[in-house]
């Protein structure tokens, strides 16, 4: 049973540029949220997808959008980098109707992908 | 702006020793409080999810406990091993948002 997988898992970009980061659930999870990670942070909620749209999002400029396609699978899009966008981007997936197993959402992280701006 | 609060930052404990740390957070309508823990190099995991008052917790040497009306939770660890040295997030689940708190760092001295 495959996990969250994300993808790249470094990358480095140069302030000005785009960067595209892809994730895939969870077999059998339908929702997608994105966290980042900064330095001495704890994972601030980006946004959550669910049936393709944006379902909620967190204290983030439109320079972070993103996507979720019928597979579930999702990417997060980041415009205008800046050096303080270097962070460790963590996916985790859920199953929407809730886990049966803990009695709520419980979210499955992936390794993350860190992007680094210079 | 919802604030998880946790407490404290960093801890270092000896092996074989227990410890808690504490999770606070707005004692408002939430759906449920989470609790993760995440080595290094590793993805997060889920150790426990509770969501009424008064819920405790048991995996192993570790549990945790929830007061929903002064918004708290604490974290115990009895008999630490080097296992147990990772971060430990906690998170409230409200409005459709899981939020984190910065968590607690735990390194366990040999």
């Amino acid at each position: 049973d495959a996990g969250v997988t994300q993808s790249p898992t470094h990358l480095i970009k140069t302030r000005g540029q785009q960067v595209t980061l892809r994730c895939s659930p969870k077999s059998g999870h339908d929702t997608v949220s994105w966290y980042q990670q900064a330095l001495g942070q704890g994972p601030q909620f980006i946004f959550q997808y669910y049936e393709e749209e944006e379902r909620q999002r967190g204290n983030f400029p439109d320079r972070f959008s993103g996507h979720q396609f019928p597979n579930y699978s999702s990417e997060l899009n980041v415009n205008a980098l800046l050096l303080g966008d270097s962070a460790l981007y963590l996916c985790a997936s859920i199953w929407g109707g809730g886990d049966s197993a803990w009695g709520a959402n419980v979210l499955t992280f992936g390794a993350g992908s860190r992007l680094t701006v210079l | 702006i919802l604030n998880v609060e946790q407490s404290p930052q960093s801890l270092h404990v000896q092996e074989g020793d227990s410890t808690n740390f504490t999770c606070s957070f707005p004692s408002s309508n939430f759906y449920a409080l989470h609790w993760y823990r995440w080595e290094t190099a590793k993805s997060p995991e889920a150790l426990f999810v509770m969501t009424l008052n008064g819920d405790e917790k048991k995996k192993g040497r570790i549990s945790a406990t929830l007061n929903t009306k002064e918004g708290y939770s604490y974290l115990y660890i009895k008999g630490s091993q080097p296992e147990d040295s990772a971060t430990y997030l906690c998170a409230l689940d409200r409005d459709d948002k899981i939020i984190f708190g910065k968590g607690t760092r735990l390194h366990i001295l040999p």
